[in-house]
């Protein structure tokens, strides 16, 4: 089953609002991952994070890997309408063990 | 520039029918993942191959639920005897390991399961 929490469920903001989201975890995570998901379609990697206190960016997104590896978070700024979709954290305990996933956050923009 | 590609994205089917997914990874990607995710609820993994071996199994995979991946190119999952529970989105994934071109998990678009 899910071993990850991620918050919030949902969001509704106004376009040009920055947007926070966080994934924690009971267990510590070599690797913390971020997809985002449109209606219909598979999850599409949007940001890698692989060391604690890692801050990584991709465009107007930028993610962080918690320093006690047990958390991660992923800011969108100044959102915009096709940011709308579900977010989703995965983590990677080790090399070869599988990915696993929160339940998502999902953002709608309201224009 | 290819993609994951899976087959086929739709397919509804009576309860106690067979139904057969096909994945085709990235070319060049060693390890071949299948995920099934319901409504509200983020990927879990049921599998992974590395090459043609199965490596990993997750307790969701009933014994009606076979996966293959005969000469480590493709893969299909199979479900036996379906039952409604079986509704879902059947992910399939692959990523390139080893050495320092290891890389991440890269998804197809989904086979969505209907069984009424």
């Amino acid at each position: 089953g899910q071993q990850l929490n991620q918050s919030p469920q949902s969001m509704f903001i106004q376009e040009g609002e920055d947007v926070s989201m966080n994934c924690t975890s009971s267990s510590i995570f070599n690797t913390w991952l971020w997809y985002k998901q449109d209606p219909g379609e598979g999850p599409v990697l949007l940001i890698a994070l692989y060391k604690a206190g890692e801050l990584t960016s991709n465009g107007r997104l930028t993610a962080q890997f918690g320093i006690t590896r047990k958390d991660s978070f992923l800011n969108i700024s100044a959102s915009i309408p096709s940011d709308v979709g579900i977010y989703f954290c995965a983590g990677r305990r080790g090399g070869n063990t599988p990915l696993v996933f929160g339940k998502g956050t999902r953002l709608s923009v309201i224009a | 520039d290819t993609g994951v590609s899976q087959d086929p994205r739709h397919k509804i089917t009576k309860r106690g029918q067979n139904v057969t997914f096909r994945c085709d990874p990235i070319s060049e990607h060693n390890r071949l993942y299948w995920y099934r995710q319901t409504l509200g609820q983020g990927p879990e993994f049921l599998t992974y191959f590395q090459n043609e071996a199965q490596l990993e199994k997750s307790r969701l995979l009933s014994d009606r639920f076979s996966a293959e991946r005969p000469k480590g190119s493709f893969s299909t999952l199979e479900i036996q005897r379906t039952e409604q529970g079986d509704s879902a989105m059947y992910l399939c994934a692959s990523r390139y390991t080893g050495g320092v071109r290891t890389g991440e998990l890269f998804f197809g678009e989904g086979s969505r399961l209907t069984v009424l």
